[in-house]
């Protein structure tokens, strides 16, 4: 059970590139979003998920694209890179249900720099 | 929408003394508030969580303290240790893990 995994780790892109950033769960989770993580802002909800087909924007979903074809995977596109998306992207992922069963699993992280 | 503050941003404690970290969020139909650690370069992880249902939760050395009334929540940590060094984030949203607001943060030093 290898939780929340992210591709790359570390990403450096030209301003205007596009790319996409990996992520999946093998938890069987329904429940998966996307943050950007921005020194002294805290981790802000980019897109997420509530299960395969079903997508909804987050806080700062400007510039991001998603889909969800499958539980397992939830992949977050660049369309083209800007400066002021340079940050560290966490996956997460939640099991449906309330109680203690419902704590939000994060991925490692990627680092992401636009020049 | 849901507007979580945390304060202090830096806070420096001698080992063995007690931190204590305050949040207030703005939507009261929010009701879930979890506390997560995030050590240098790690993923955060979840340490405490509350809901509003009870004003008070321990687990071992943290505490979490949930003021339904006024906003606010506090997060507790007794006898710290230099491995407590972490950043420190609160959150909150309404009933669930899945969209949480997060706050900006608490650089937390242990001081040996």
């Amino acid at each position: 059970n290898a939780g929340v995994t992210q591709t790359p780790k570390f990403q450096v892109l030209k301003t205007g590139q596009s790319m996409t950033l990996q992520c999946a769960q093998d938890m069987n989770h329904e429940y998966m979003s996307w943050y950007r993580q921005d020194p002294g802002m805290g981790l802000r909800l980019i897109h997420y998920s509530v299960g395969a087909g079903i997508t909804d924007q987050g806080e700062v979903p400007n510039g991001y694209n998603v889909s969800r074809s499958t539980t397992e995977d939830f992949p977050l596109r660049l369309l083209s890179a800007a400066p002021s998306q340079t940050s560290v992207y966490f996956c997460a992922s939640t099991a449906r249900g309330g109680g203690r069963g419902e704590t939000q699993y994060f991925g490692p992280g990627t680092r992401l720099l636009v020049l | 929408g849901e507007n979580v503050e945390q304060h202090p941003s830096t806070l420096s404690v001698q080992e063995g003394d007690s931190a204590v970290i305050k949040c207030t969020y703005s939507d009261s139909a929010s009701n879930y508030f979890p506390w997560y650690k995030q050590e240098l370069g790690k993923r955060p992880q979840l340490i405490i969580d509350i809901r509003s249902n009870v004003g008070e939760k321990k687990d071992q050395r943290i505490a979490v303290t949930l003021n339904k009334t006024a906003k606010h929540f506090s997060l507790h940590i007794t006898e710290t240790q230099p491995e407590d060094s972490a950043v420190y984030f609160c959150a909150a949203s309404r009933g669930s893990a899945r969209q949480l607001t997060f706050g900006s943060g608490t650089q937390l030093t242990v001081l040996p």
